[in-house]
């Protein structure tokens, strides 16, 4: 048991470029959620997926889109990265009306 | 929507000492509050959660008090550790389904 799991854990972008980070987990949790992580603003929601085949924006979706490919995975995908968009990325899920969220490792994006 | 401020940002204590972060919250009708920590480099990780219905909770050197009326929430570490030295972030879970709002975490330092 894994726990929930993200790809990379670590990528350097040129201005423009485009990637996909990934997220898994093999819990079975419905929802799940991308936080970006910078100094001083703690942590914030991105997208949310409540379930399989739903998405919903957080609180700073400007530049990412998401993808709820199934119930195990949730990609976020940064079509045109920017300098802004450096942060360090964590995936989260929970089960079902719980409330205690697990949190991925991170992936920490560098964008130039 | 939900909006949570955390305070100290710093807090330096002396191993032994007491340490205590506060958290308040605009949203009267959220019920849930948790508590996570984070090492360097690290996930963040749940330690202690408290519900609306409940105005403290104990476990072992760790307690979160909850006042419903001013709307704010506390974690107070007893007998403090250098391990204990980590980011602590609190949480508030407003109206909307599963979603955290996360206060801007306290770098807690711990010296020997």
């Amino acid at each position: 048991n894994a726990g929930v799991t993200q790809t990379p854990k670590f990528q350097v972008l040129k201005t423009g470029q485009s990637m996909t980070l990934q997220c898994a987990q093999d819990m079975n949790h419905n929802s799940m959620y991308w936080y970006r992580q910078d100094p001083g603003m703690g942590l914030r929601l991105i997208y949310y997926s409540a379930s399989e085949g739903t998405t919903d924006k957080g609180e700073v979706p400007n530049g990412y889109n998401v993808s709820r490919l199934n119930k195990r995975e949730f990609s976020l995908r940064l079509e045109s990265a920017a300098p802004s968009q450096t942060s360090v990325y964590f995936c989260a899920s929970i089960q079902g009306w719980a409330e205690t969220q697990y949190f991925g490792p991170g992936t920490r994006l560098l964008v130039l | 929507g939900e909006n949570v401020e955390q305070h100290p940002s710093t807090l330096s204590v002396q191993e032994g000492d007491s340490a205590v972060i506060k958290c308040t919250y605009s949203d009267s009708a959220s019920n849930y509050f948790p508590w996570y920590k984070q090492e360097l480099g690290k996930r963040p990780q749940l330690i202690i959660d408290i519900r609306s219905n409940v105005g403290e909770k104990k476990d072992q050197r760790i307690a979160v008090t909850l006042n419903k009326t001013a709307k704010h929430f506390s974690l107070h570490i007893t007998e403090t550790q250098p391990e204990d030295s980590a980011v602590y972030f609190c949480a508030a879970k407003g109206t909307g389904f599963q979603k955290l709002v996360f206060g801007t975490g306290t770098r807690l330092l711990v010296s020997p």
